[in-house]
């Protein structure tokens, strides 16, 4: 079984500045796949960013990149250049490469952004 | 297009009641999740379909807890008598393909209260 751990419940930062949240996970699989998503307070769940455990080029999104280590199972986000629109929850995720059809993600318990002005 | 809806946004029960929460995902995604979010809690997984084919319910909590796809689209997650600890929000997601690992899109979910 896997699990993510966020060991951050809640962060501040003012706006315009830049913000990691942290992320580890525990697995035993070689071919995963990891994911930030944000859930704003209507509680709609948007992917920020994914990476493929297979690449060592860090995926980035605009102002949103990742740190991934994969020894370490290591995976945190970076947000440069903070806006008041990033206040949210965000959650780390995991997904194990399953050859015969799609799997369930594994969720982190989130870190609760907050940009103030 | 659309999104994933899910309808209703808010159901209040009374314990021992049984409620149905539908879902419908993103037109011509062949994969549909389902997933139990605790308040100040990620979400857990319940239960994967690849069209109308349930491939894994491990995450359903007890038998009181049913899904179906019948026709591959539209999916209805069934709790039978309610308890106080079904209360969540219950979220679904959909994604484009299957047997392949792919980005899965959230509806806004249900928020089940159970009295």
């Amino acid at each position: 079984a896997q699990t993510v751990t966020q060991s951050q419940p809640e962060m501040s930062v003012q706006e315009a500045e830049t913000v990691t949240l942290s992320c580890t996970y525990d697995t035993s699989e070689n071919n995963y796949y990891l994911f930030w998503y944000k859930q704003p307070p209507s509680r709609q769940m948007i992917l920020v960013i994914r990476q493929e455990a297979y690449k060592q080029q860090n995926a980035t999104e605009n102002r949103f990149s990742v740190n991934f280590q994969k020894a370490a199972k290591s995976f945190s986000l970076k947000i440069s250049d903070s806006q008041l629109g990033d206040t949210a929850m965000y959650f780390c995720a995991f997904m194990k490469h399953a050859a015969g059809g799609a799997d369930g993600l594994t969720f982190g318990k989130g870190t609760h952004l907050i940009i103030q002005p | 297009g659309a999104g994933v809806s899910q309808s209703p946004r808010y159901k209040v029960a009374k314990r021992g009641q049984d409620v149905a929460l539908r879902c419908d995902p993103i037109s011509g995604h062949v994969s549909l999740f389902w997933y139990q979010q605790a308040l100040g809690q990620g979400p857990e997984f319940l239960t994967y379909f690849q069209n109308e084919a349930q491939l894994d319910k491990s995450g359903l909590p007890s038998d009181r807890f049913f899904a179906e796809r019948p026709e591959g689209s539209v999916s209805t997650l069934k709790i039978q008598r309610t308890q106080q600890e079904d209360s969540a929000v219950y979220l679904c997601a959909s994604s484009r393909l299957a047997g392949l690992t792919d980005t899965q899109y959230f509806g806004p979910g249900t928020r089940l209260t159970v009295l």
